[in-house]
């Protein structure tokens, strides 16, 4: 059992370029998000699904997009990377809506991106 | 504005000894709130989830406390080991749209 997979890993970028970062959850869980971690600042959302071909924008969606074709996939784009966008991304999934008592989340293991 | 404050935001204790984190909230109303470990290079992995009516709850070693009426939670260490060595994050949940506000964590490291 894997949990949440992110790849790739690792990730330096020029600024203009573009890239799509893959989350995968073999939970069969119905929620999936995307977050960004940067140093003194707590984890931001910036994309959620809440199912299967839905997307919507969390706190900071500005320079991303994402799709959620199939169930156990979520996928984050940058289009036209910018140095700020620099940080460490977080895929996360949970069965149910996350912010639920009952409902852990479950996050995967990270994606280092660097854009200069 | 609702936010996820947490002290101290580094601690260095020797192996065996016990510890307390601390996380105070203004986020309302109030749903939830979860402590999770992140190691370094890590994703956060879940150590207790606790509601409105639970004020203590333990997760083997880690033992949190909640007091919805300051707005306070604790996460208390046991005979700490090398590998509780990681950053601990607070989240809270609550406010309108019950939305995850997270703290910016305690870095703990445990040396001999």
């Amino acid at each position: 059992n894997a949990g949440v997979t992110q790849t790739p890993k690792f990730r330096v970028l020029k600024t203009g370029q573009s890239m799509t970062l893959l989350c995968a959850q073999d939970m069969n869980h119905e929620y999936m998000y995307w977050y960004r971690q940067d140093p003194g600042m707590g984890l931001r959302l910036i994309h959620y699904s809440v199912g299967e071909g839905t997307t919507a924008k969390g706190e900071v969606p500005d320079g991303y997009n994402v799709s959620r074709l199939k169930k156990q996939n979520f996928l984050l784009g940058l289009e036209s990377a910018a140095p700020s966008q620099t940080s460490v991304y977080f895929c996360a999934s949970s069965y149910r809506e996350g912010s639920g008592s009952g409902n852990t989340i479950y996050f995967g293991e990270g994606s280092w991106l660097t854009v200069v | 504005k609702n936010q996820v404050e947490q002290s101290p935001q580094s601690l260095i204790i020797l192996e065996g000894k016990n510890c307390t984190l601390q996380c105070n909230y203004t986020v309302s109303p109030f749903s939830n709130l979860r402590w999770y470990k992140q190691d370094t290079g890590r994703g956060p992995v879940s150590l207790t989830i606790m509601t409105f009516s639970e004020n203590t709850k333990s997760n083997g070693r880690y033992t949190a406390t909640l007091d919805a009426d300051t707005k306070q939670s604790s996460l208390h260490i046991t005979a700490s080991q090398l590998s509780d060595s990681a950053s601990y994050i607070c989240v809270v949940i609550g406010g309108t749209a019950s939305k995850l506000t997270f703290g910016t964590g305690t870095r703990l490291q445990v040396t001999l």
